[in-house]
């Protein structure tokens, strides 16, 4: 079946810098996507979703940037802090599905000073 | 504001043995989600539940049951814990069809031995 995303990898970002985050998608039918952040220990927690209608939303130090044509979703981040260390990875939901997710494995970020 | 109240945190079984996961949300959300995560993978659904009395399989439902007998509820149950268990069991609720994100609790982190 279609899924979403990547391999775990790592982002190494000094404080201060801009991060970004990168997911492959392969669902042309997908409607919806969604960013989380995963803290050790911890559960997913939503950053910001965005539309297929829509190419790019902002949120507080956030930016979802879509590329319909590659099917790419991006993340950036802003002057990256050291509680930005974390998963981040990102969801798709389908055009016909209900509430089915398909969720990418994720992205390593570590934040060094 | 709870949101989603998984419990326990922890547990450590022998093979054979059985156990209940026990998922609460406050949100008065319809649909709600038991999802495992295992490294280097993304969430895989394994039951769902798209109302209170419903159930249906997900992408991995083997050697699991589930009950939904209260909307605010949600049971994920090993009636025979095996080693390919162990894992970290995420419970997430919905409010509804819209494009909206989940909710997640902070795991169950579950060892079989």
């Amino acid at each position: 079946g279609e899924s979403v995303g990547l391999h775990l990898p790592t982002l190494s970002v000094q404080e201060g810098d801009n991060s970004i985050i990168n997911c492959a998608y392969s669902n042309s039918a997908s409607d919806y996507f969604i960013w989380y952040k995963q803290e050790s220990g911890k559960g997913p927690q939503f950053i910001i979703d965005i539309r297929s209608n829509m190419d790019k939303r902002q949120g507080q130090r956030v930016t979802v940037l879509l590329n319909k044509t590659v099917k790419h979703l991006s993340l950036q981040i802003a002057a990256t802090q050291p509680g930005d260390s974390a998963v981040y990875f990102c969801a798709e939901k389908a055009a016909d599905s209900w509430g089915k997710f398909q969720f990418g494995a994720g992205t390593q970020v570590v934040v060094t000073p | 504001n709870a949101g989603v109240t998984q419990t326990p945190k922890f547990r450590v079984l022998k093979t054979g043995q059985s156990m209940t996961l026990l998922c609460a949300q406050d949100m008065n959300h319809e649909y709600m989600y038991w999802y495992r995560q295992d490294p280097g993978m993304g969430l895989r659904l394994i039951h769902y539940s798209v109302g209170e009395g419903t159930t249906a399989k997900g992408e991995v439902p083997d050697g699991y049951n589930v009950s939904r007998l209260k909307k605010q509820n949600f049971l994920l149950g090993l009636e025979s814990a095996a080693p390919s268990q162990t894992s970290v069991y995420f419970c997430a609720s919905l409010g509804g069809r819209g494009k909206q994100p989940q909710h997640f609790g902070d795991g169950t982190r579950l060892s079989i031995l």
